[in-house]
């Protein structure tokens, strides 16, 4: 089946430092990729999707300048929270999309902490 | 407004009882329909999704679910629960011609031994 992974599955960082988070998809190859954040005990929020090539497309509210997002081959998707804040520590996701079976199919998540 | 909803935050059932976790969504089309469980620290994982056809789905972990296009409906359903299906459910729609997904806030379910 399909497999997406993420790397680091835990960081703790100092308030200031950046943070890359990266996305990548196992055993296919996805144009679009999103990342979600999660605070604990509610439902995932979109954050951006990212398209192979191209910007991504964040959603309203989110920093594109705060959250860059890089997606540049078909199987890899990174994240970076710059300037990290305290108020930046949450659980993030990402997802890929296989665009044959038109599924969403999710990492492990990454936990940050920012201190 | 568009909209997924699931009603229950939270439902607790015995080990081996039958559980449905409730999911309605509200949009022009019909769109496509998942499942989702995360287990606590984890990503999510797929449970069955609904394109089209028959409207009884079928999925992994003994989980089955039914859309209903009267009620706007995707009902996840399993006969007999396990004390590892406790986890938090998401139910999930794809719109759009990017088929971009929805969440509801999901259930979380936990098994009483």
């Amino acid at each position: 089946g399909a497999v997406v992974s993420q790397h680091p599955s835990w960081v703790i960082c100092k308030s200031g430092t950046s943070v890359k988070i990266e996305c990548r998809s196992l055993d296919f190859q996805a144009t679009t990729m999103f990342w979600y954040r999660q605070f604990p005990k509610q439902s995932l929020m979109l954050m951006a999707t990212s398209n192979e090539g191209s910007k991504a497309t964040y959603e309203q509210g989110v920093e594109k300048d705060k959250f860059l997002i890089n997606h540049a081959s078909l199987t890899l998707s990174t994240l970076t929270v710059t300037s990290a804040h305290p108020e930046d520590s949450s659980f993030y996701i990402c997802s890929a999309r296989e665009t044959s079976v038109k599924t969403q199919y999710f990492g492990p998540g990454t936990r940050l902490l920012v201190l | 407004a568009q909209s997924v909803t699931q009603p229950d935050i939270h439902i607790t059932v015995s080990e081996g009882a039958s559980l449905e976790l409730r999911c309605n969504y509200s949009y022009g089309a019909t769109p496509y329909l998942f499942w989702y469980v995360q287990s606590p620290g984890q990503g999510l994982q797929l449970l069955l999704k609904y394109f089209s056809g028959d409207t009884l789905v079928q999925g992994i972990k003994g989980f089955e679910a039914e859309f209903k296009r009267s009620q706007s409906s995707f009902n996840l359903r399993k006969p007999s629960v396990h004390w590892s299906d406790a986890a938090e459910y998401f139910c999930a729609v794809g719109v759009g011609r990017n088929n971009d997904m929805r969440f509801g806030a999901g259930t979380r379910l936990t098994v009483k031994p």
